[in-house]
């Protein structure tokens, strides 16, 4: 199985920071890498897509970047209704593991 | 607007078998795969498996396998996830969710259910 870390685990940002979340694979996956954002009691929303592709309807202060292993979801102005959970996910070999998740909060 | 309706919550005794739904709405439904998601209290994500209505066709993370049973009926646009004894640790939320690309079990989940809360108690 290839598996997903994040990090960091846990960040608190101000309204207006930029901030950065960055997923690595056990193995290389080329750009098959998706992000979600998860708010409490409700479901996961695909944010990004094969790394750097923004799904429609999201806004364009979320970017994606990376390939191979590496990889960065950066919040350009956080918004206070950006505080979530924040997950990654690789779409190259089922299983299609997740990355623990990183929880951000608005100070 | 595609949506998927998941089955109300659950409460069950270890030991005892379940079977939790996701209806699809639309006239697309065997044409997409739909896996199926677990989160477990204050946790993650964890991929447990999807399946492609339009032959049944499943595929299981190795961590379920054996664990659960992936169906689906196409005929009513409906996914299944099924257990035949139930734990304590199943206690979890489940998603089913769809991927973004037709007859594609890798594309990234853009469409998903609201959740079905499972919880096992004795």
């Amino acid at each position: 199985d290839i598996q997903m870390t994040q990090s960091p685990s846990s960040l608190a940002a101000s309204v207006g920071d930029r901030v950065t979340i960055t997923c690595r694979a056990s193995q290389s996956i080329s750009h098959y890498l998706n992000w979600y954002q998860q708010k409490p009691g409700q479901a996961p929303k695909l944010l990004i897509y094969d790394a750097s592709t923004l799904q429609s309807g999201v806004p364009s202060r979320f970017s994606g970047s990376g390939s191979g292993t590496d990889f960065i979801l950066t919040i350009y102005s956080l918004q206070p209704e950006d505080s979530a959970t924040y997950y990654c996910q690789q779409s190259h070999t089922a299983p299609l593991n997740f990355g623990q998740g990183t929880r951000l909060e608005i100070k | 607007e595609v949506q998927l309706v998941q089955s109300g919550p659950e409460v069950k005794k270890p030991g005892e078998s379940l079977k939790i739904s996701c209806k699809g709405s639309g006239n697309s439904f065997t044409n997409f795969w739909i896996g199926w998601v677990r989160q477990m209290p204050g946790k993650g994500l964890e991929w447990m498996g999807i399946i492609y209505p339009g032959d049944s066709d499943t595929r299981y993370s190795p961590s379920f396998q054996g664990q659960v049973t992936i169906s689906a009926d196409k005929s009513i646009s409906t996914a299944y996830l099924q257990w035949s004894s139930v734990r304590a640790s199943d206690t979890a939320m489940y998603y089913c969710a769809r991927p973004r690309e037709t007859g594609s079990s890798h594309a990234a989940f853009d469409i998903w259910g609201q959740g079905t809360l499972v919880t096992v108690s004795s």
